[in-house]
């Protein structure tokens, strides 16, 4: 069984830049979120997207967004990159929609610098 | 006040010392509770999950939840030096179509000395 998978591992971006993330879920999994996680804190939820929708959104702004294709894979997308956007992004898969989708497996992240 | 509290450590144990990282949180409409394990520059792994209050073991690991204290506990029984890693705690809830969200603590920093 494969797991979650993300790419780039690394990117440096410049300010005012524009950068496409990109996630596989895991075989079965028809669910993915998406995270941010800063330097020493915990992850923190920007969105969620089933059955190619968005299906729950975090405190993020509207230049954060994201797609999700009928195969399941999902992408995230950011525009006019700001210093602050440097971060670990992980994508999270789940197994089913709507009640387990607790049950979240992590791809091992994309590293994002912003110069 | 953070939804979600964990103390940052870091604790240094050394090996086969019994391990218990803690988190409390102050949403009540939390159910779901786990923990997670991350090693340095790597994505989360996910450990254990329990809904609502009471244990559940997994080898050596046991995870506890007292909802009436707002309180959850991770135990690591004969830790070992490859235990090292950042442990997470992560609760979401399923009331109101809001199940989606994993909230996380800020993480505690273990390292078990061999």
């Amino acid at each position: 069984e494969t797991g979650v998978t993300q790419s780039p591992t690394h990117l440096i971006k410049t300010r005012g830049q524009q950068v496409t993330l990109r996630c596989s879920s895991q075989s079965g999994h028809n669910t993915v979120s998406w995270y941010q996680q800063a330097l020493g804190q915990g992850p923190q939820f920007i969105f969620q997207y089933y059955r190619e929708e968005e299906n729950g959104r975090g405190n993020f702004p509207p230049r954060f967004s994201g797609l999700q294709f009928p195969n399941y894979s999902s992408e995230l997308n950011v525009n006019a990159l700001e210093l602050d956007d440097s971060a670990l992004y992980l994508c999270a898969s789940s197994p089913l929609g709507g009640l387990s989708s607790y049950e979240q497996y992590f791809g091992p992240g994309t590293r994002l610098t912003v110069t | 006040q953070k939804e979600v509290e964990q103390d940052p450590g870091p604790l240094s144990v050394p090996e086969g010392a019994i391990v218990s990282l803690n988190c409390t949180y102050s949403n009540s409409a939390f159910q779901y509770f786990m923990w997670y394990r991350q090693y340095s520059r790597k994505g989360p792994e996910l450990l254990m999950y329990t809904y609502s209050s009471g244990n559940k073991e997994d080898g050596r690991f046991t995870a506890q939840v007292d909802k009436s204290s707002k309180y959850i506990s991770l135990f690591i029984r004969d830790s070992q030096p490859s235990d090292s890693a950042t442990y997470l705690c992560a609760m979401s809830s399923n009331s109101g179509g809001s199940n989606y969200k994993l909230t996380f603590g800020k993480g505690t920093l273990l390292t078990v000395n061999p």
